[in-house]
């Protein structure tokens, strides 16, 4: 079965500091991978995600996330990071399989950005 | 274009009472599911449904029950409830689930308290 693993259920930055979340995958095939992020009382929002080609994928608000097959990571990051980020980021990933589509999320990483 | 939206946002309910989670999207998608969001366990998939009149199991369905009869509604019912289903539930959709790099588009949950 697929699992997907966040190491870090809380990361702190300092504001204009390098944002570095981990996401590892465990998949006998590579999955299509995505990340979420879930601001406070709201619903998930897509940030970005990888299906295939290019293995560098950017997303919104100045995320970015690299696909590394031979480490079967899907690290997320972004170069400065700004107060507005502070929220909580899922990591997911999607196998086709015959029972449709389903994503199977990290437990959750919360971003913690101060002053 | 709203979305996915959820009702109630908010509900408290007693041991043993019932209640039904509704789910609306105007998106036209064929795939909804349900999962609910407890603390360091990300989200679990409890029921989706691959088209009108169809639902499945996901990862924790025991205790409820879903429907799916129109295509922009999914409904997810409590017969029985229990303290270890309080939690927050969300509803997504997506457009085409066997294609793999489709989106799934969450609503703003609904937090439940079962005392």
């Amino acid at each position: 079965a697929q699992s997907v693993t966040q190491l870090g259920s809380h990361v702190s930055v300092s504001e204009g500091a390098l944002v570095l979340l981990r996401c590892n995958y465990s998949s006998s095939v590579p999955p299509y991978l995505f990340w979420y992020v879930q601001y406070p009382n709201q619903g998930l929002q897509l940030l970005l995600k990888y299906t295939t080609g290019a293995t560098l994928v950017k997303g919104i608000n100045g995320f970015e996330a690299e696909f590394k097959k031979s480490e079967t990571s899907f690290h997320l990051t972004k170069p400065s990071a700004h107060m507005s980020d502070a929220a909580e980021y899922f990591c997911a990933a999607k196998i086709l399989t015959g029972g449709g589509n389903k994503l199977t999320f990290g437990t959750g990483t919360q971003l913690k950005v101060e002053l | 274009n709203a979305g996915v939206t959820q009702t109630p946002k908010f509900r408290v309910l007693k041991t043993g009472q019932s209640m039904t989670l509704l789910c609306a999207q105007d998106m036209n998608h064929e795939y909804m599911y349900w999962y609910r969001q407890d603390p360091g366990m990300g989200l679990r998939l409890i029921h989706y449904s691959v088209g009108e009149g169809t639902t499945a199991k996901g990862e924790v369905p025991d205790g409820y029950n879903v429907s799916r009869l129109k295509k922009q509604n999914f409904l997810l019912g409590l017969e029985s409830a229990a303290p270890s289903q309080t939690s927050v539930y969300f509803c997504a959709s997506s457009q085409m689930g066997l294609a793999g790099s489709d989106t799934q588009y969450f609503g703003p949950g609904t937090r439940l308290t079962v005392l």
